[in-house]
């Protein structure tokens, strides 16, 4: 089946160490994304790629670094710079065009990342 | 920039109707989508509207776009306890695409 997976679904990071988020697609997909959920404050885009090899900030990029070497794969990591850390972590994707229109993103699971 | 809204919480009865209200600030949006996240997990489309469109209706959902006033709202006929969840407000335009979410609305059923 299509779909898009994260990993893991607990992740628990002590301070000043830098961890990274999986996120796989097998849907074939040009667009992936890397939101930030908090109580209370939706969805906040961290980072977003289109293409392969090419990737654009967010709104919260600060403290955050991604690459997009395969079309499939979109790894976020956590460095020690996001001085605050502890949220759930969604990636999705997105078929996209050359106008960048899609009616469905598709979400992972999320990732939980607790700082200790 | 581009900024959506909505309120954080909502309580109804079973067998009512639940409304969720969303406004937005995007006067380039060309899609406007609702998710549907459950405890822990990602979102699930539920629905979307184009621009272009005032209304559809999709089983017991019915979204409703006032574009002049640049607000969306989700209704839900006949409620249920597993409807519980929050909901997303969100849109995309021909701007690079990406997804602007509201904050979410917390939809409480009670029995």
């Amino acid at each position: 089946d299509g779909g898009i997976t994260q990993s893991p679904k607990y992740l628990f990071r002590k301070e000043g160490q830098n961890v990274t988020l999986s996120c796989e697609q097998n849907l074939n997909h040009d667009a992936m994304y890397w939101y930030r959920q908090d109580p209370g404050q939706g969805l906040r885009l961290i980072y977003y790629s289109q293409i392969v090899n090419d990737f654009q900030k967010g709104d919260i990029a600060e403290g955050y670094s991604v690459s997009r070497e395969k079309k499939e794969s979109f790894p976020l990591t956590v460095t020690s710079a996001q001085k605050n850390p502890t949220a759930f972590y969604l990636c999705a994707s997105t078929a996209g065009d050359r106008g960048w229109i899609s009616t469905e993103a598709f979400f992972g699971q999320g990732t939980r990342l607790t700082v200790v | 920039g581009e900024d959506v809204e909505q309120s954080l919480f909502l309580s109804v009865r079973e067998g009512d109707s639940s409304v969720i209200n969303c406004t937005y600030t995007d006067s380039s949006s060309t899609y406007l989508y609702w998710y549907k996240q459950e405890p822990g997990a990602g979102l699930q489309l539920l629905t979307y509207i184009f621009s272009n469109m005032d209304m559809k209706q999709d089983q017991r959902l019915t979204v409703l776009l006032n574009k002049k006033d640049k607000h969306l709202s989700l209704r839900i006929a006949d409620t249920q306890t597993g409807d519980s969840a929050i909901y997303f407000c969100a849109e995309s335009n021909n701007q690079g695409g990406k997804l602007i979410f509201g904050q979410g609305t917390e939809l409480s059923v009670k029995p």
